[in-house]
Formats: structure tokens, sequence, C-alpha cells
């Protein structure tokens, strides 16, 4: 069954370490998201894929980094993980063309300490 | 630069009663996309429905449909007949598919059904 997928779904780290948030997708999507969003509140893009060695920033500014080796894998990396990183991440894709919608992973809470 | 606006923090509802969320957006597109995501408690977010906006006729979505006022830039989401699993986060996002297909999203709607 095609779908997206994130590991870990919950993560508590101290400050300084350093992580990598997994996602990845079963369905060939080009286009893959990630967004940040506090509890309670709305999404912000922080990097977006179009494909293989496509990466850019997204709105909302992040210390974290991305890349895309692979079609159907974006993982998420903090150098150093600090307490305003604390937050919930989640990952999308969807196709290049045709259907507009885009697909959520269910999401990494993340908790720094 | 578009925004999306949900000003209704929160909501609720009697279980088979219909609701109807709000959302306003800015755009001086004439090309875009609009949606409503459902998000439940601890679970992932989905897609509720989908509007094009060169489409006069308001999208419908078995118990979902939504009032799309061009003019006016707004896009509220009906729900009838409400069930308690349609207790969850709701959001208006917002794309223009020239600009990278980004979606931008409101601040969301928390919908509470009351057995």
């Amino acid at each position: 069954e095609a779908d997206i997928y994130q590991t870990p779904r919950y993560l508590v780290i101290g400050t300084g370490k350093k992580i990598t948030l997994e996602c990845s997708q079963t369905m060939g999507h080009d286009k893959m998201y990630w967004y940040q969003q506090d509890p309670g509140m709305e999404l912000h893009l922080i990097h977006y894929s179009y494909g293989v060695n496509s990466t850019e920033k997204g709105d909302l500014s992040s210390e974290s980094t991305v890349s895309r080796i692979r079609t159907e894998h974006f993982p998420l990396t903090l150098e150093s993980a600090r307490p305003s990183h604390t937050s919930q991440y989640l990952c999308a894709s969807s196709e290049y063309r045709g259907t507009t919608e885009q697909f959520f992973g269910p999401g990494t809470r993340l908790t720094v300490l | 630069a578009q925004t999306v606006t949900q000003s209704q923090p929160e909501m609720s509802v009697q279980e088979a009663e219909t609701v109807t969320l709000s959302c306003t957006y800015d755009t001086s597109e004439n090309n875009y996309y609009l949606f409503w995501y459902k998000q439940p408690p601890s679970r992932q977010m989905i897609l509720v429905i989908r509007q094009e906006a060169y489409k006069q006729q308001n999208a419908t979505e078995n118990r979902f449909s939504v009032n799309f006022q061009k003019a006016a830039k707004s896009f509220s989401l009906k729900i009838s007949d409400s069930q308690l699993g349609d207790t969850a986060m709701y959001f208006c996002a917002f794309m223009n598919p020239a600009a990278n297909s980004k979606l931008t999203f409101g601040k969301g709607i928390t919908l509470s059904v009351r057995p």
C-alpha cells in the first residue's frame, strides 16, 4: 500500500545532539516537503524538494538541513539540537504534475531538553 | 504573499448537527487551489476537500461541502450530520500552482463533536 512514513514518531534528546528525522514515501512522488508545527498551531514550510538533488528552503527559517539523494527518501538533520527546536515535524509529498494534493506522514514529535 | 485566516480558534457541535468552519484568504492571483485538511488528535493529516478557483461550482465530498466565494475571498467548510470521528483540528490552506505549489496554512480550528 502506497504511503508516507516518518521515524521516529517521538524523540526526546539532550541539547547539542545531532539528530536525523527520517521520511520515506512509496508513491513515487517527485515533490517532498517538511513542515514544522507547534502544538495547536499552523504548519510552516521549512524545506521542500522537487526531485533528486533538488532542495530549497521554505518560508520559515530553520537551522535544519535536508538532502534528497533518492526519490523516496527526504531526511531532515539538526546538527546540534536546542530546546527551541522542540516541535512537531511533518513530512509530505505530492506528484509533480496532475493532482495538487499533498499527502502527509504521521509526524515526528521532537523534544529537546 | 498569500495569507490564510481562520479567526475561530475552536468550535463545538452536537453529534448529527451541522457546523460551518470559516476561512478567508488574501491573494492577487486568479488561478489557485484551496483545501481543507483534517488533523485528528495524534493522527495523520488528511485531505478533506479541494476547490479549484476557476470552478464556480462548490466542491462536495459526502458530508463535507464548501461555500467558495471568490470575490469575497471566502472558503468555508460545512460538515453535515456531524460524527464523533469528525473531532479534529481543521486547517484551511491555499496553493498557488505557479509558485512552486507550496501550501500556505491558516492557524486551524479545533472542532469538538459532542455525543
